[in-house]
């Protein structure tokens, strides 16, 4: 059965701060990797991630893919309290383009 | 804003009754998946449909089912319904001509089966 897992389940971090959030994934059939942001309800794409060893990035966050080693991370430098959600880490799996979801990172930011 | 509407936003429901769900995809998407979000768990694959098929099931009974229409709409019906269905369902839309792109989601509909 296909399965991601991220850690830490949950993190608080005071502004300012660099976080790095983890994405492990043991799949049948990789495509790729895909973060997102949860603030509410409607989860927000960051990066798709195909190739391992090229980092994205996009302002102050940024993510990084190993096939190899079958992980991925996502930094956060110079945190705000706007970060301060759930970061959910996905794998496309198999020719149905189905997402298989970790139970995601809940990222407190505070003052 | 992603261009992927679901409703209703939120709906109660007594336990035995079936509800519909629906989701407007963003213009010019295909494709269409289903995820059932519970509490303090990431999104659990239902199904998807590509061009009105289903192409893909996750692990849910066939009391889940669903439709997409010409427009690239869709619904997701759930009979019979249990406390357990209570939950965020998320749609989320895609293009996929070759390889995967990112799939956009819409705000949900928050079921509460009581």
């Amino acid at each position: 059965e296909d399965k991601v897992v991220q850690s830490p389940l949950s993190l608080v971090v005071h502004e300012g701060d660099t976080v790095t959030l983890n994405c492990s994934y043991e799949v049948t059939n990789f495509r790729s990797l895909l973060w997102y942001k949860q603030e509410k309800k409607a989860p927000t794409f960051l990066f798709m991630l195909t190739s391992s060893g090229i980092e994205k990035k996009s302002g102050r966050l940024s993510s990084i893919l190993d096939k190899k080693e079958l992980f991925s991370i996502l930094n956060i430098t110079a945190t705000q309290t706007g970060d301060s959600a759930i970061y959910l880490c996905a794998v496309y799996t198999g020719t149905a383009s189905k997402l298989t979801f970790g139970t995601g990172t809940r990222l407190q930011v505070t003052l | 804003e992603t261009g992927v509407t679901q409703s209703p936003t939120h709906l109660i429901k007594t336990r035995g009754q079936q509800v519909t769900l629906r989701c407007s995809s963003q213009s010019g998407h295909n494709t269409v998946s289903w995820y059932q979000q519970a509490l303090g768990q990431g999104p659990q694959f239902i199904f998807q449909y590509y061009r009105e098929e289903e192409n893909g099931r996750g692990n849910f009974p066939p009391r889940f089912s669903g439709l997409q229409f010409p427009n690239y709409s869709s619904e997701l019906n759930v009979n019979a319904l249990e406390l357990d269905d209570s939950a965020l369902y998320l749609c989320a839309s895609s293009l996929v001509i070759q390889g995967n792109t990112e799939a956009f989601f819409g705000q949900g509909t928050r079921l509460t089966v009581v």
